[in-house]
């Protein structure tokens, strides 16, 4: 299977500081994507890396694509508590395929 | 620009019962998916059109699943009948032809009693 398996399964932190969120995949991918879901809510696009690409910036998101790992990072930087969600990463061979996310919450 | 729209917002049903979802996705988006979400998981592709014609149904249960895209614009997805493992959020997302960005809609939270 190509779905992408997020870790940690649920992270804490504190207004202003750094959150990573890491997502591993099985077989060879064209792009790995991560999304954002606020509760209730449907998922936004956050950010699109493609496998020749090793590390992506938009506004406060890094992320970073390692393909000989098969593995991703997100790195939300000074993060708020608007950024509190659950972010999902998908990999994207055949078909997209999101993995099971990651809930953030981030505490004023 | 409008977003992806679908109707109803909450269904609550019996098992054995209907039920039928609607989805308007941006103007001009070729390509309308429709996703599964369970409780505490990621979405699950349930079927992939571009434009009228069914690209991926391959995790769709054709038994009690099915759906349509008429003149390429707007889809129906339908239940018949529900089972209680049919709880879920189904969310309906669009992009342009080509392009691997994917907007979704707010979803349908189904309950099935």
């Amino acid at each position: 299977s190509q779905q992408g398996e997020e870790d940690p399964q649920a992270l804490s932190i504190q207004e202003g500081e750094n959150a990573t969120m890491n997502c591993s995949y099985k077989t060879s991918i064209n792009n790995l994507q991560w999304y954002r879901q606020n509760s209730g809510r449907g998922l936004v696009h956050l950010i699109l890396i493609r496998s020749n690409e090793r590390e992506k910036h938009s506004g406060r998101l890094r992320v970073t694509l390692d393909t000989s790992k098969k593995s991703s990072s997100l790195l939300i930087t000074a993060s708020r508590a608007a950024d509190t969600a659950s972010y999902f990463c998908a990999t994207d061979g055949s078909k997209l395929t999101f993995g099971k996310g990651i809930t953030l919450s981030v505490r004023p | 620009e409008a977003g992806v729209a679908q109707s109803p917002r909450y269904k609550i049903i019996e098992k054995r019962q209907s039920v039928a979802f609607w989805c308007n996705p941006i103007s001009g988006h070729a390509t309308l998916y429709w996703y599964q979400q369970i409780l505490g998981q990621g979405p699950k592709l349930l079927i992939q059109f571009q434009n009228n014609g069914v690209v991926d149904d391959s995790q769709l249960p054709k038994d009690r699943f099915s759906a349509e895209r008429l003149k390429g614009v707007d889809s129906t997805l339908k239940i018949q009948p529900a089972k209680l493992e049919d709880s879920a959020v189904y969310l309906c997302a669009s992009s342009e032809r080509g392009d691997e960005k994917l907007f979704f809609g707010s979803g349908t939270q189904l309950s099935v009693l």
